[in-house]
C-alpha cells in the first residue's frame, strides 16, 4: 500500500534551517510527484510547492521562493523539504502529499502523518 | 491568486444528519476542485476529486457536486467518525489554494 513517512518533530532557533524528509513506498516513486503543504496552529492549510518525482523538477510558491528547497533521493525513494531562514510563523505542521494528476494540476491522493516544525528561540 | 472561501466554518450536527458544506471560488475553476478531511494526529484524506468523483475506498455518503465558482459537499447520514475537519482546494491554477476549512462538530 503506498505510504509516506516523515520524519520527526523538529525544534529550531529564528533564522535556523529546517529539513523535513518523506519517504515514499508502495508506488512507483518516478510515476508522480509529491508536494509539500502546510498547517501553521489553528489555521488552514497552505501549498508550498511540489518536485517532480521524475525529473526533480520544482515548482515552488512564489512566497517561498529563495527560502524553500525541495529534492529527491530516487536511490530511497525519498523526498526533502529545506525552509531556510525560520521565522516564529513558520511554525507549522509539514505535510508531503503525493500528486494525483486528475486532469488539472491535481489534488493530493496520499498525504504523510506529517512532521511539526517549532520555531522559537 | 484564486481565493476559496467554505461556509459554515463551523456546523453542529448529530449522528446520522445530512450535512453540507459549500465551496466558492474567487473565478472559475471549471471542476478542479477537491474535498479533504482532517483529524487531529493523523494524515489528511482525499475523498473527492475533479468536483464529484469519490475517491478510491471513500464511503458513498460522501459526495461533491458544482462545476465554475460553486461547490459543493454533502456528507449523507453522518457517522461518528465523520467528525472533523474539512477542506476544499482547486486545482486550476498554480498556486494550488485551499479553503478556510469547516469544522463538523458532534451536536
Amino acid at each position: 500500500q503506498v505510504q509516506l513517512e516523515q520524519s520527526g518533530a523538529e525544534v529550531k532557533k529564528p533564522g535556523a534551517s529546517v529539513k523535513v524528509s518523506c519517504k515514499a513506498s508502495g508506488y512507483i516513486f518516478t510515476n508522480y510527484g509529491i508536494a509539500w503543504v502546510r498547517q501553521a496552529p489553528g489555521q488552514g492549510l497552505e501549498w508550498m510547492g511540489w518536485i517532480s518525482g521524475w525529473s526533480g523538477d520544482t515548482s515552488p510558491e512564489q512566497k517561498f521562493q529563495g527560502r524553500v528547497t525541495m529534492t529527491t533521493d530516487t536511490s530511497t525513494t525519498s523526498v526533502y523539504m529545506e525552509l531556510r531562514s525560520l521565522r516564529s510563523d513558520d511554525t507549522a505542521v509539514y505535510y508531503c502529499a503525493r500528486v494525483f494528476l486528475d486532469g488539472g494540476y491535481g489534488s493530493f491522493d496520499y498525504w504523510g502523518q506529517g512532521t511539526l516544525v517549532t520555531v522559537s528561540s | 491568486d484564486i481565493q476559496m472561501t467554505q461556509s459554515p466554518s463551523s456546523v453542529s450536527a448529530s449522528v446520522g444528519d445530512r450535512v453540507t458544506i459549500t465551496c466558492r471560488a474567487s473565478q472559475a475553476i471549471s471542476s478542479w476542485l477537491a474535498w479533504y478531511q482532517l483529524k487531529p494526529g493523523k494524515a489528511p484524506k482525499l475523498l473527492i476529486y475533479a468536483a464529484s468523483s469519490l475517491q478510491s475506498g471513500v464511503p458513498s455518503r460522501f459526495s461533491g457536486s458544482g462545476s465554475g465558482t460553486d461547490f459543493t459537499l454533502t456528507v449523507s447520514g453522518l457517522q461518528p467518525e465523520d467528525f472533523a475537519t474539512y477542506y476544499c482546494q482547486q486545482g486550476h491554477s498554480l498556486p494550488l489554494t485551499f479553503g478556510g476549512g469547516t469544522k463538523v462538530e458532534i451536536k
